[in-house]
């Protein structure tokens, strides 16, 4: 069985960093690409960044280019989040996700870790 | 990355059918058949329902369909039931990914 489970996320205030972890198991982690996604209290979802099976590619949405970074471990099967500069916007939820395997579409969610920018 | 325009709610009752649009441009929806839709329901993490416009993974019910016509994609959830109350999301991928604005389904 697939398992996604995110840790990291706390109070912090603005300017701050953070990073958020993803821990993975019940598939072969280094086959998929996988996603990080947030959804603000009451909001939608945003997609956040996108990183490739073997970490070599990188995508951010605008929002959060240049301040966060992304990664992965293969070998603990874990993925990251790297957040500098932190702003009151980026308070959600983030999700991390993994690549659905058929085409590009998030296959299997966490249950997500709750970020707050809040001085 | 504009977020995709999706209706806010939409209703129905049970066994009827209802249809969510998710409208965006020829940069996304309408250049790409990769879309995608995602059911929330209250509390809980997004389930993929549609990948690449109209495919079901496994285990999701034939009750739910996708299309599309132009720069609008479509979710059918037909002979609706009680669970179906949830929160849609739709996807496009055009080398980012971009979500819609979401719709809530209530079930009358």
């Amino acid at each position: 069985e697939v398992q996604l489970v995110e840790s990291g996320g706390v109070v912090v205030q603005p300017g701050g960093s953070l990073r958020l972890s993803c821990a993975a198991s019940g598939f072969t982690f280094d086959d998929y690409a996988m996603h990080w996604v947030r959804q603000a209290p009451g909001k939608g979802l945003e997609w956040v960044s996108l990183i490739s099976w073997d970490g070599g590619s990188t995508y951010y949405a605008d929002s959060v280019k240049g301040r966060f970074t992304i990664s992965r471990d293969n070998s603990k099967n874990s993925l990251y989040l790297q957040m500098n500069s932190l702003r009151a916007e980026d308070t959600a939820l983030y999700y991390c996700a993994k690549d659905g395997g058929y085409s590009y579409e998030l296959g299997y969610w966490g249950q997500g870790t709750l970020v707050t920018v809040s001085s | 990355q504009s977020a995709l325009t999706q209706p806010a709610s939409v209703s129905g009752s049970p066994g009827q059918s209802i249809t969510i649009s998710c409208t965006g441009t020829s940069s996304d929806v309408g250049g790409y058949n990769y879309v995608s839709w995602y059911q929330q329901h209250p509390g809980k993490a997004p389930k993929l329902m549609i990948y690449d416009v109209s495919n079901r993974p496994s285990g999701v019910s034939n009750r739910f369909s996708g299309s599309k016509s132009g720069n609008t994609a479509s979710l059918t959830i037909s002979g609706l039931q009680a669970e179906d109350e949830a929160d849609y999301y739709c996807s496009s991928y055009t080398s980012i990914y971009v979500f819609g604005t979401g719709t809530k389904v209530t079930v009358l």
